[in-house]
């Protein structure tokens, strides 16, 4: 069964610094994979995918994350950081199994950012 | 406007007096699933459709009960709510529930916060 870490429970960053997210999954074939974002009082909402093709991947509101098949990771970046960000991040890794579509989440990881 | 709608947002019960979360979509999404988002824990699988009357189990079932007569509507019951089912509760749904889904990713309701005394 796939599986996926988030590392970091809690990261404060200042305003405009540069931030990493970490995300490492456990899966037999090529994962499909996410990063979902969810603001206090919110659902989750997509901020990028990746399944194929160039390992770094730009999402939604300046994020891009890069997919590192030897380390098994899947990192989140921006370069600066705004106050709006703060909120939750979720891993998440879709596999299939038995022709059903199972969705593994992470734990999350909440940030915080300080002006 | 597409979403996935739940209701209600906030609920507070006691032990053992059946309810029923409601959630509804629009786009006429095949797969549906239901999440339970604890602290520490993150987001739990309970219970998937892939399609209308296909259900199955997720990583949490225990307690829960769900059904899909319809394509839009995929209602989480819980028939005899006890305090550990206090959570806050996600109902999602996407185009396709198998491979193809990786072009249809999860749409998120804005979530229902149980509490059961």
């Amino acid at each position: 069964a796939q599986s996926v870490t988030q590392p970091d429970i809690h990261i404060t960053v200042s305003e405009g610094a540069s931030l990493e997210l970490r995300c490492n999954y456990s899966y037999g074939a090529t994962p499909y994979l996410f990063w979902y974002v969810q603001s206090p009082g919110q659902g989750l909402q997509l901020l990028l995918k990746y399944f194929s093709g160039d390992t770094l991947v730009q999402g939604i509101k300046g994020f891009e994350a890069e997919f590192k098949r030897s380390q098994s990771s899947f990192n989140l970046r921006k370069p600066s950081v705004h106050w709006s960000d703060a909120a939750e991040y979720f891993c998440a890794v879709g596999a299939t199994s038995g022709g059903s579509y199972i969705p593994t989440f992470g734990r999350g990881t909440s940030l915080i950012v300080h002006p | 406007e597409a979403q996935v709608t739940q209701n209600p947002r906030y609920l507070i019960t006691v032990t053992g007096k059946k309810l029923t979360v409601t959630c509804s979509q629009n786009m006429n999404h095949e797969y549906m699933s239901w999440y339970r988002q604890d602290p520490g824990l993150g987001l739990r699988q309970i219970y998937y459709s892939m399609n209308v009357e296909v259900t199955d189990k997720g990583d949490v079932p225990e307690g829960y009960k769900v059904s899909r007569k319809e394509k839009r509507n995929f209602p989480l019951i819980l028939e005899s709510p006890s305090p550990n089912q206090t959570s806050l509760y996600f109902c999602a749904s996407s185009l396709r529930g198998g491979p193809a889904s990786y072009n249809s990713p999860l749409h998120f309701g804005n979530g229902t916060r149980l509490t059961v005394t």
